[in-house]
């Protein structure tokens, strides 16, 4: 069983949608990831929460809003999203000490399609 | 630009052998190296991570790190058909807490 979990595994959405993605986490993590990953690419970091704090911005367009609601839980708002943003969309957790942060947890990611 | 590099093969290894996966990195102030599985269609999984110089053994995973040489390695023994994934190799360093260097990844296929 994972122990972090992501909602919805699939999403299909026009361009003038709004939706989200949640994960929610079990793990007592204090650092929580958005990855964006496309076909036979790496992952590609998006955002980083510490502490409930947005850490890491990698200049990700406005049409992608993260939020972290308490320690447990984020989110992936979208908004007028382009088809070349379909990919695979990953949650990951990790301990916010340092020497930790590279041992991350996903969750099995939520596959989004955009038309 | 801080860079890790793998071959991305596809690797091709018979069953029951010994699968030899790795990797570079251009940063020598690179502090943590890790090993992420990942099945077609699914999420990476942390396989292992190494921190210092040497081998380090889990079951039939070993982590070779070489920091003056600058690469890190992951031998499978024993490889099984469930092996096939591909593995990716990252790497973070000092001041890059949160941010991991990812390889390409390199595509394992393990042949009964």
């Amino acid at each position: 069983d994972t122990e972090v979990t992501q909602t919805p595994k699939h999403l299909v959405m026009g361009m003038t949608n709004k939706k989200s993605l949640k994960c929610e986490q079990h793990m007592g993590h204090r650092a929580m990831y958005w990855y964006k990953q496309k076909a036979k690419k790496p992952p590609e970091l998006m955002f980083v929460y510490s502490y409930e704090k947005l850490s890491i911005n990698e200049s990700v367009p406005s049409r992608f809003s993260p939020e972290c609601p308490n320690s447990s839980l984020l989110n992936l708002h979208l908004h007028a999203l382009q088809p070349e943003d379909s990919a695979l969309y990953l949650c990951a957790s990790s301990s916010a000490t340092s020497t930790n942060t590279g041992e991350l947890f996903f969750g099995e990611g939520s596959r989004l399609t955009v038309l | 630009q801080k860079e890790v590099e793998q071959n991305s093969g596809p690797l091709s290894v018979p069953e029951g052998a010994i699968a030899s996966l790795n990797c570079t990195y251009s940063d020598r102030g690179s502090q943590s190296f890790f090993w992420y599985r990942q099945y077609s269609g699914k999420s990476p999984e942390l396989i292992m991570f190494i921190y210092s110089n040497g081998d380090k053994e889990d079951g039939r995973f070993t982590a070779q790190l070489n920091k003056a040489s600058q690469y890190v390695s992951l031998l499978i023994r024993d490889s099984q058909p469930s092996d096939s994934a591909t593995y990716l190799c990252a790497v973070n360093g000092i001041g890059s807490n949160y941010q991991l260097i990812w390889g390409a990844g390199t595509k394992l296929i393990i042949k009964p």
